[in-house]
């Protein structure tokens, strides 16, 4: 089955910028999804087929896909993007990565 | 707006049987492909069935194929799932949420409705 591998956690200070890899073999030819989850709430779709950013979602996220890894990357990081981050693709049947928790210093 | 209500969570012993249901407004729920995936506390989001629209194609995943039925009523904008044999290990919060279509993401989500199954 296919895999999807995320960092556990990434740590970044505030105004900065933040990294989440997304590792699956040939990911690059499978369109990538990204949400977030903040605690106690239902996950909201941040980055949908690669690069595109949802209604509502700020110009602050992006993504990125290529060969092997996918990214979210998130600029001018803020205390409320705190929260877990998951990858997914279709392949054959949904696939989530672990998921990454982000944490604001 | 787009709103999606989960119900029929609870507890229930293994090898017990509970239905989920999901009451869809705001949307031609018609129109969408529709999912359910699962949060076991303290872990990750498992995908588990999504059904398209007219109900004609139906996929799980492996660990509740067989146990799991995933199904839709468009007359009344609702999605179901019909869980026989549960396991331990199903117990998680239940989200539905709405597809965009083939490759598409699970654009809307519920808030989730918590199944536990413990002897």
């Amino acid at each position: 089955s296919y895999v999807l591998t995320q960092p556990p956690s990434v740590s970044v200070a505030p105004a900065s910028t933040a990294t989440i890899s997304c590792g699956g073999d040939n990911i690059g030819s499978n369109s990538v999804h990204w949400y977030q989850q903040k605690p106690g709430q239902a996950p909201v779709l941040v980055i949908s087929f690669d690069n595109d950013r949802p209604s509502g979602i700020p110009e602050r996220f992006s993504g990125f896909n290529s060969g092997n890894t996918a990214t979210l990357t998130i600029t001018r990081v803020e205390a409320g993007d705190e929260a877990d981050y998951y990858c997914q693709v279709w392949n054959t049947r949904g696939v989530f990565g672990g998921g990454t928790k982000l944490t604001v210093l | 707006q787009v709103q999606l209500v989960e119900s029929g969570g609870g507890f229930v012993k293994p090898g017990g049987s509970l239905r989920l249901s999901c009451a869809a407004s705001g949307f031609m729920f018609s129109d969408h492909y529709m999912s359910w995936i699962r949060q076991a506390p303290g872990k990750g989001l498992e995908w588990v069935s999504s059904i398209i629209t007219s109900g004609d194609t139906i996929y799980y995943a492996d660990s509740v194929k067989g146990r799991f039925t995933i199904s839709r009523d468009n007359a009344m904008n609702s999605l179901y799932l019909q869980m026989n044999s549960l396991r331990t290990e199903d117990t998680a919060v239940y989200y539905c949420a709405t597809e965009g279509g083939s490759s598409s993401p699970f654009d809307n989500w519920g808030q989730g409705t918590l199944v536990t199954v413990s002897s």
